[in-house]
C-alpha cells in the first residue's frame, strides 16, 4: 500500500529537549516536505526536499532542521523545541515538485506535538 | 495580507444542499489550483486540481478557477454527511505549495 508514515503520532515534551519526527514514504517519490498546521493559519511549509541531499526552506523554517540522506526518509529535527512549536505536523511526498498538476502530494497521518 | 484567503467557516448545510467553497489569492504567478479534503485526525488528501482558468467536474464536485479575478471555487452537489470535513484550497507556481486556512463544512442528515 502506497503511504507516508510518521512517528511518533503524538509527543509531549519539554522546552529545550531535542527531538526528531521521522517520515518515510514507500512510493519512490523525489519530492518531500514538512508542514505545520495551526488553527486559523492553515498549512504552512517548513522545509522541502527535491531530491536526496537537496533541501530548502519553506515559509516557516526557523527552529527546525531536516536531512535527506535517503530517498525514502525525511526526518524533521527540533534541536531546542519551544512552546510556539506546539502544532500538528504533516510530512508529504510527491513524484516531483509540488503542485505540478497530476502530481498528487500524499500526506502522512500527522504528528501532534506539545512543547511544555 | 495572506497570499491565499479562505473563510474558515464553519459552514453548516442540510443533506442534499449545494455547497460553495471559495478562495481568493494575490499571487499572479499561481498556475495550479487544488482542493484538498481533510477529515478529522487525518492528513489532507487531494480532491481536485485545475491548471489555469476554467472548470473541472468530477462526479458531484466541480472546481472553478477565475484567474482574472484571482478567485477559485469548489462546488459540491447533493452534499452528503460523509462530505463533512475541512476543505483546503492550495495553489502553486513554484516548488512551494501555498494553502488557504481551510473551511470546515458540516453536512447535517
Amino acid at each position: 500500500e502506497a503511504q507516508v508514515t510518521q512517528n511518533p503520532r503524538y509527543l509531549i515534551t519539554v522546552t529545550g529537549k531535542k527531538l526528531t519526527v521521522t517520515c518515510s514514504q514507500n512510493m519512490n517519490h523525489e519530492y518531500m516536505s514538512w508542514y505545520r498546521q495551526d488553527p486559523g493559519l492553515g498549512l504552512r511549509q517548513i522545509y522541502y526536499s527535491m531530491n536526496v541531499e537537496v533541501t530548502d526552506k519553506g515559509d516557516v523554517p526557523e527552529g527546525y532542521k531536516v536531512s535527506r540522506k535517503e530517498k525514502r526518509n525525511f526526518p524533521l529535527i527540533l534541536e531546542s523545541p519551544s512552546p510556539n512549536q506546539t502544532s500538528l505536523y504533516f510530512c508529504a511526498s510527491s513524484r516531483s515538485q509540488t503542485g505540478s498538476g497530476t502530481d498528487t502530494q500524499y500526506f502522512g497521518p500527522g504528528t501532534r506535538l506539545t512543547v511544555l | 495580507q495572506k497570499e491565499v484567503e479562505q473563510d474558515p467557516g464553519p459552514l453548516s448545510v442540510p443533506e442534499g444542499a449545494i455547497v460553495s467553497l471559495n478562495c481568493t489569492y494575490s499571487n499572479s504567478a499561481f498556475q495550479y489550483f487544488m482542493w484538498y479534503r481533510q477529515y478529522s485526525r487525518k492528513g489532507p488528501e487531494l480532491l481536485m486540481y485545475t491548471y489555469s482558468s476554467g472548470n473541472k467536474e468530477d462526479g458531484r464536485f466541480t472546481a472553478q478557477v477565475d484567474k482574472s479575478s484571482k478567485y477559485i471555487s469548489l462546488f459540491i452537489r447533493d452534499s452528503q454527511p460523509s462530505d463533512s470535513a475541512t476543505y483546503l484550497c492550495a495553489m502553486s507556481g513554484s516548488p512551494m505549495l501555498t494553502f488557504g486556512g481551510g473551511t470546515r463544512l458540516m453536512v447535517k442528515p
